[in-house]
């Protein structure tokens, strides 16, 4: 069964504190993804990597920061943590898969991080 | 550009009843849709996904889907719920480019014994 754990299922931290939430899987995946998740607007994707230090921007990454130093984890850094940032963050991995093929584009998800910004 | 409505946000049922979420997806290129369900308090697992080839999809836990090109439209069906299928579900839509999947807003089915 593929993993995915995040470091922490609750954080609460402070304005303008530098937060870092980890992400690890287990199976070997290239791609690496990052989701917050907010009532009535679903899951928006904050950055993805697909490879080893390669990152790119998702829908909405101001006020965020990614580091991808090992195949197996992937961080998302909050530079100096806002209230707007009070969320519920999830990561996910997949597959790197021609598409249409098995498997192609689905994506394993960590239990999720509810971040608290006072 | 993509993009992914799911009609409902909120379905109150009663226990045995039949449901239906829908899901209506806009994309200029081949698609592929999965349907994503999240229990209290966990992340999302994968319930049923189309790639390619019949239009009638089946997933876990007695969940099934089907792709409509003409309508634009994957709505996932059960034909009796239990309790424990309460839970927010997600409809996604990808295409044939690199490893995005674009989420709907979610619905959250709500069974009621």
């Amino acid at each position: 069964d593929v993993k995915v754990t995040q470091s922490s299922r609750y954080l609460v931290k402070r304005t303008g504190e530098k937060v870092f939430l980890e992400c690890v899987q287990d199976m070997d995946h290239e791609n690496m993804f990052w989701y917050r998740q907010d009532p009535g607007l679903g899951l928006r994707l904050i950055y993805f990597s697909y490879d080893v230090k390669m990152k790119e921007k998702g829908d909405i990454p101001e006020g965020y920061s990614v580091s991808r130093e090992k195949k197996e984890r992937f961080s998302l850094i909050l530079e100096s943590a806002s209230t707007n940032q009070t969320s519920m963050y999830l990561c996910a991995s997949s597959l790197s898969l021609a598409p249409g093929t098995p498997g192609y584009n689905e994506q394993f998800f960590g239990p999720g991080t509810r971040l608290t910004v006072l | 550009a993509q993009s992914v409505t799911q009609l409902d946000s909120q379905v109150p049922v009663f226990e045995e009843a039949p449901v239906e979420l829908r899901c209506n997806y806009s994309s200029s290129v081949s698609v592929y849709l999965f349907w994503y369900v999240q229990y209290p308090n966990q992340g999302l697992q994968l319930l049923l996904k189309y790639l390619s080839g019949s239009t009638l999809v089946k997933g876990i836990n007695g969940f099934e889907a089907e792709f409509n090109k003409s309508q634009t439209s994957f709505h996932l069906r059960k034909p009796s719920v239990h309790i424990s299928d309460t839970a927010e579900y997600f409809c996604a839509v990808s295409g044939p480019l690199r490893g995005k999947l674009i989420f709907g807003q979610g619905t959250e089915l709500s069974v009621k014994p």
